[in-house]
């Protein structure tokens, strides 16, 4: 059974970091793309950031260029998400999510609030 | 305001169809066939219910189908179920040097009279 289990998420002040994780089991992680996508409380779902396998690719929204970085550890079956310089419109459940140029598999989520 | 133009609403009563309306650019939806659909409950993850335009994962319903039409997509869920109500977000690849490598509807909330 496929799982993607997030973690990392919490309160920050504006202007910080917190570096999200996912952790996947039940597929063989380093054959697959993966993706993040956020989902602000009440709105809709935008699509952050991806890696290719190897992590030789990534690709951001431009949002959030130059202030997030997606990484991945295939040993660990793992992705990452390091969020500097935080405001406030990056307040949202961060999802990782299985990447085929669409989205199969969904993690639960992990909220991420930026406020004073 | 989002990429893909969906609208904010659609309502239908119990074995009525809906189509929900995806509209975008021939830089997304039209230039590409890696449209999907997704159902996301309210706290839920989002489940892919549709992908590659008109493909159905193992396990949706044959009640969802999916098309497209130059720079639009359709979802049509025919037979409406209760379980149905829910919001429905297209999404769409965008290609390697847009803003976005990926660009999402802005949801459509699915009544179930």
């Amino acid at each position: 059974e496929v799982q993607l289990v997030e973690s990392g998420g919490g309160l920050v002040q504006p202007g910080g970091s917190l570096r999200l994780s996912c952790a996947a089991s039940g597929f063989t992680f380093s054959s697959y793309w993966m993706s993040w996508v956020r989902q602000a409380p009440g709105k809709g779902l935008e699509w952050v950031a991806n890696i290719k396998q190897d992590g030789s690719e990534k690709y951001y929204v431009d949002s959030v260029k130059g202030r997030f970085t997606i990484s991945r550890d295939n040993a660990k079956n793992s992705l990452y998400l390091q969020m500097n310089s935080l405001r406030a419109e990056d307040t949202a459940v961060y999802y990782c999510a299985r990447d085929l140029l669409q989205f199969d598999y969904w993690g639960q989520g992990t909220l991420v609030t930026v406020s004073s | 305001q989002s990429a893909l133009t969906q609208p904010r609403s659609v309502s239908g009563s119990p074995g009525q169809s809906v189509t929900i309306s995806c509209t975008g650019t021939s830089s997304d939806v039209g230039g590409y066939n890696y449209v999907s659909w997704y159902q996301q409950h309210p706290g839920k993850a989002p489940k892919l219910m549709i992908y590659d335009v008109s493909k159905r994962p193992s396990g949706v319903p044959d009640r969802f189908s999916g098309s497209k039409s130059g720079n639009t997509a359709s979802l049509t869920i025919s037979g409406l179920q209760a379980e149905d109500e829910a919001d429905y977000y297209c999404c769409s690849y965008a290609g390697s040097y847009t803003f976005a490598h990926v660009v999402f509807g802005g949801g459509t909330k699915l009544t179930v009279l």
